[in-house]
């Protein structure tokens, strides 16, 4: 069985700081998404990673897929109210494979 | 834009009853999957379809079935329903194309409470 470890499960930080959200695996995956969900409605896909190693940057959203594709970084800079949310990241195994494995989230807190 | 619509946002039943959810979505996915999301347990696959009248089980198939007779509509069907399926579920499609890396798109989910 596969799992994504997300840490940490809980967030509640200041307007204004930065943070770092991990996703950690034993296991290598093809390809690594990012999704935040908002309460009461479905994640929204941020990002897919590909490449191990690779940086992605959305505004003040820097993601980094690890170098032998087991692990993933979300940080944010400068976290505003609107960054509130349920953060998952969520692997992909390749061709042939239809499911992803997903991460149980961290839960972001921005307070104004 | 892509859009996975699900047919209720709330749903309360009472214990037994038969619970048909629906999901549409607008993308020609070859792929959809029902979850269902629980604090502490995240999200927990129940079935997935990779083409019309195709079927597979996830996680926790029990108590559940699904329906898939058009490409565009994935239904999850709770036969009997319990309170222990009382959850929110999720329904998402992905399609199966070379540029793609199985990146899922969901719905808006539907909160269901058994009584």
């Amino acid at each position: 069985t596969q799992l994504l470890e997300q840490s940490p499960q809980f967030l509640s930080i200041q307007e204004g700081e930065n943070l770092t959200v991990y996703c950690n695996s034993s296991s290598v995956f093809s390809s690594l998404q990012w999704y935040r969900q908002e309460p009461g409605e479905g994640p929204v896909l941020l990002v897919t990673v590909v490449t191990g190693g690779e940086v992605k940057k959305l505004k003040r959203l820097t993601f980094q897929f690890g170098d032998a594709r087991k692990d993933s970084s979300l940080h944010i800079t400068a976290a505003q109210p609107g960054d509130t949310g349920l953060y998952l990241c969520a692997g992909a195994q390749g061709a042939g494979s239809y499911q992803l494995t997903f991460g149980k989230g961290t839960k972001l807190s921005v307070i104004p | 834009d892509v859009k996975v619509t699900q047919s209720s946002r709330y749903l309360v039943k009472r214990t037994g009853e038969k619970v048909f959810l629906e999901c549409v979505q607008d993308m020609d996915h070859e792929n959809m999957f029902w979850y269902r999301q629980d604090p502490g347990l995240g999200l927990r696959l129940i079935y997935f379809s990779y083409d019309v009248k195709m079927k597979e089980k996830g996680d926790i198939p029990e108590g559940y079935s699904v329906s898939r007779e058009k490409k565009e509509r994935f239904s999850l069907i709770l036969e009997s329903a319990s309170t222990n399926q009382t959850s929110m579920y999720l329904c998402a499609s992905s399609s199966e194309g070379l540029s793609s890396y199985n990146e899922q798109f969901f719905g808006p989910g539907t909160r269901l409470t058994v009584l």
